[in-house]
């Protein structure tokens, strides 16, 4: 079944405490992306790659890092997490880019103390 | 299920009816939109998209307009089923100067409550 899968899907963690949140997809997608979702706000960019070893900002990165060492993966990393990165998270692919269509996954509850 | 909005707008249909949710979009050299439905405790799901050089798309039982002069997208969903109620949002491809980038802009979103 063609998909992509977060874990975790729930995270309780404190001030400071590095954490990482996987990303995988096995549709052979060159394009990932993650956002976040907060009440209010809608969905934000934060991070995207259009290929392997090759990552760009979005519009709210301060904070996050990425990686795309392998096409299939793509870890967000928060290096010292903080209360107003509490929110919802999802990670996305496409074939190619935004104008294709993005497949989205199940989403990560964050929530730091 | 995940709540993705305390204060959402909302609209709220009987099960039959035709709904039409608004949007209105920032960028007006913006050259491709999508709608995406997000059913609770879940990630967004592509539903339709448009780009700049039409004014209408259809798809199953979905249409979507597109009002450059006024910047504003709907969506419009025929004979509204149960099954439609989510949270429905809009996105933009941002332009630069450069051309079409790799980032979405997303709207606010809206909750659809389909009454049986």
């Amino acid at each position: 079944e063609a998909q992509v899968t977060q874990n975790p899907r729930y995270l309780i963690t404190v001030t400071g405490k590095k954490l990482t949140v996987t990303c995988s997809q096995n549709m052979n997608h060159e394009y990932m992306s993650w956002y976040r979702q907060d009440p209010g706000l809608g969905l934000r960019q934060i991070y995207y790659s259009m290929n392997v070893e090759v990552t760009d900002k979005g519009d709210v990165p301060e904070g996050y890092k990425v990686s795309r060492k392998e096409k299939r993966n793509f870890p967000l990393i928060l290096e010292s997490p903080s209360p107003n990165q509490t929110s919802l998270y999802f990670c996305a692919s496409s074939l190619s880019g935004v104008q294709e269509t993005q497949y989205f996954g199940p989403g990560t509850r964050l929530l730091v103390l | 299920g995940e709540s993705v909005g305390l204060h959402l707008p909302t609209l709220s249909v009987q099960e039959g009816d035709n709904s039409i949710i608004n949007c209105a979009y920032s960028n007006s050299a913006s050259d491709y939109f999508i709608w995406y439905k997000q059913e609770s405790g879940k990630g967004p799901q592509f539903i339709i998209d448009i780009r700049s050089n039409m004014d209408k798309r259809q798809g199953q039982r979905v249409t979507v307009l597109l009002n450059k002069t006024v910047k504003h997208l709907s969506l419009q969903i025929a004979a509204t089923q149960p099954g439609d109620s989510a949270v429905y949002f809009c996105a933009e491809n941002m332009m630069n100067y450069g051309g079409a980038t790799n980032k979405l802009i997303f709207g606010t979103g809206t909750l659809l409550a389909v009454q049986p």
